[in-house]
């Protein structure tokens, strides 16, 4: 297993459009994080997955945000009518269970034009 | 909710000296996870090292240890023998039982000079 791997690693797209980006976790890891972080700060929870089940969001995300785990294995988390704000890196982490820690991806940088 | 504190925008270590990096959180619960992680410049963040609540022994990771006052709810990091590679963004985030999310801090840039 290689990792927690992102893809793409750079989205540039015009305002108004809609992006997806994909997530695939260390496989034997049955949780699933997508954060986002902006210039000069931590990262900020956005959405968690146990399996396919999504437990817990984020007010940060909103109606324009959705996140799916379908079968439990890789994430995809889309933006619709993407604005200007959105611009961020989207980090996406994996972990067993509580307590060991997360391992993250390179994340996707999202760059809002 | 939990709030963590990273006083320290910036540090600066000479190499082979060593540096502390402090972190203080608010939390009611009584069993959590501590964690420090490092995320160098257009890198993926990485785990650096975790400490369990209830275990009074700081954790210790070779060049790198904690120093964890859970009274106090202090968790800082000391780095020893610093090395150019350890220039980063280290953050701190503690992760409660109840709570599914890790909740990092706003991390402390640490520089490191020949």
């Amino acid at each position: 297993d290689t990792g927690v791997s992102q893809d793409p690693r750079h989205k540039i797209t015009k305002r108004g459009q809609n992006v997806t980006f994909r997530c695939d976790p260390i496989s034997e890891h049955n949780r699933l994080y997508w954060y986002r972080q902006t210039l000069g700060q931590g990262p900020e929870f956005l959405t968690y997955f146990q399996n396919e089940a999504q437990l817990e969001k984020s007010r940060l995300l909103s109606d324009r945000f959705s996140a799916e785990r379908p079968k439990g294995s890789f994430s995809t988390l889309e933006i619709q009518r993407t604005e200007q704000g959105d611009s961020a890196m989207y980090l996406c982490a994996s972990s067993p269970p509580a307590g060991t820690g997360y391992t993250f991806g390179s994340g996707t940088r999202l760059t809002v034009v | 909710a939990q709030t963590v504190t990273q006083s320290q925008p910036e540090m600066s270590v000479q190499e082979a000296e060593t540096v502390t990096l402090s972190c203080t959180y608010d939390t009611s619960e009584s069993d959590y996870y501590l964690f420090w992680y490092k995320q160098p410049p257009s890198r993926q963040m990485i785990l650096v090292i975790r400490q369990e609540a209830y275990k009074q022994q700081n954790a210790t990771e070779n060049r790198f240890s904690v120093n964890f006052q859970k009274a106090a709810k202090s968790f800082s990091l000391k780095i020893s023998d610093s090395q150019l590679g350890d220039a980063a963004m280290y953050f701190c985030a503690p992760h409660t039982n109840s709570g599914y999310a890790l909740n990092f801090g706003k991390g402390t840039s640490l520089l490191v000079t020949p």
